[in-house]
């Protein structure tokens, strides 16, 4: 079965400057697939970033990027130059790539991340 | 282009009652999921389907029901509301394409009273 921890229930930031967002996966799959979301205090989920298990390359989308350490089981998300606007609660999810029929495609998430950026 | 519509936004049921969440998507997507979100914690998957009259339980189904009759359309029926069912509902689409993320409705909040 497939685990995601996310052991920072909260996390303050000053604005300006960078964060890091730890998430430890569990998996017995070769192939997957990791995913970071925002969630708003509006409510919505907001897809940030991907990473596959087999990109040699740490993933990054703008002010985000992703510290994949596959033989660690971790994906941290970094954060650079905060804005008052990424305040949120942030979500690290896991699926299977390998396509085996149903039940395929499916996210794990972990419980979350608050942060909180400080002006 | 709308994405993921969910409807309604908030409901309030009262124990006992039932109640359809319905989710829809234009984006063509062959996968489809229904989430809870109950406070400080992550999605849980109670549904999901792979395409048209193709569904199967995720890790917390009972209570609920679903169908597909159509690529767009995928309603989750609640049967006899229990208070432990008051939650957010998200509703989320994808490709079948292994690096593509899903897509979320803006949920629905319930509350069972």
């Amino acid at each position: 079965a497939q685990k995601i921890t996310q052991t920072q229930p909260g996390m303050f930031v000053q604005e300006k400057e960078a964060v890091t967002l730890d998430c430890t996966y569990d998996t017995s799959d070769q192939s997957y697939g990791l995913f970071w979301y925002k969630q708003p205090s509006s409510g919505e989920m907001i897809f940030l970033i991907y990473q596959g298990s087999y990109d040699e390359q740490n993933a990054t989308e703008g002010r985000y990027s992703l510290n994949f350490q596959k033989a660690r089981k971790s994906a941290n998300l970094v954060i650079s130059a905060s804005q008052l606007g990424d305040s949120a609660m942030y979500f690290c999810a896991m699926r299977e790539e390998a396509y085996s029929g149903a039940g395929s495609y499916q996210l794990t998430f972990g419980k979350g991340t608050k942060l909180s950026v400080i002006p | 282009n709308a994405g993921v519509t969910q409807t309604p936004k908030f409901r309030i049921l009262k124990i006992g009652q039932s109640m359809t969440l319905q989710c829809a998507q234009d984006m063509n997507h062959n996968y489809m999921y229904w989430y809870r979100q109950d406070p400080g914690m992550g999605l849980k998957l109670i549904y999901y389907s792979v395409g048209a009259g193709i569904t199967d339980k995720g890790e917390v189904p009972n209570g609920y029901n679903v169908s597909r009759s159509t690529t767009e359309d995928f309603p989750l029926r609640l049967e006899l509301a229990a208070p432990s069912q008051t939650s957010v509902y998200f509703c989320a689409s994808s490709p079948r394409v292994s690096n593509q993320p899903q897509h979320f409705g803006d949920g629905t909040r319930l509350s069972i009273l």
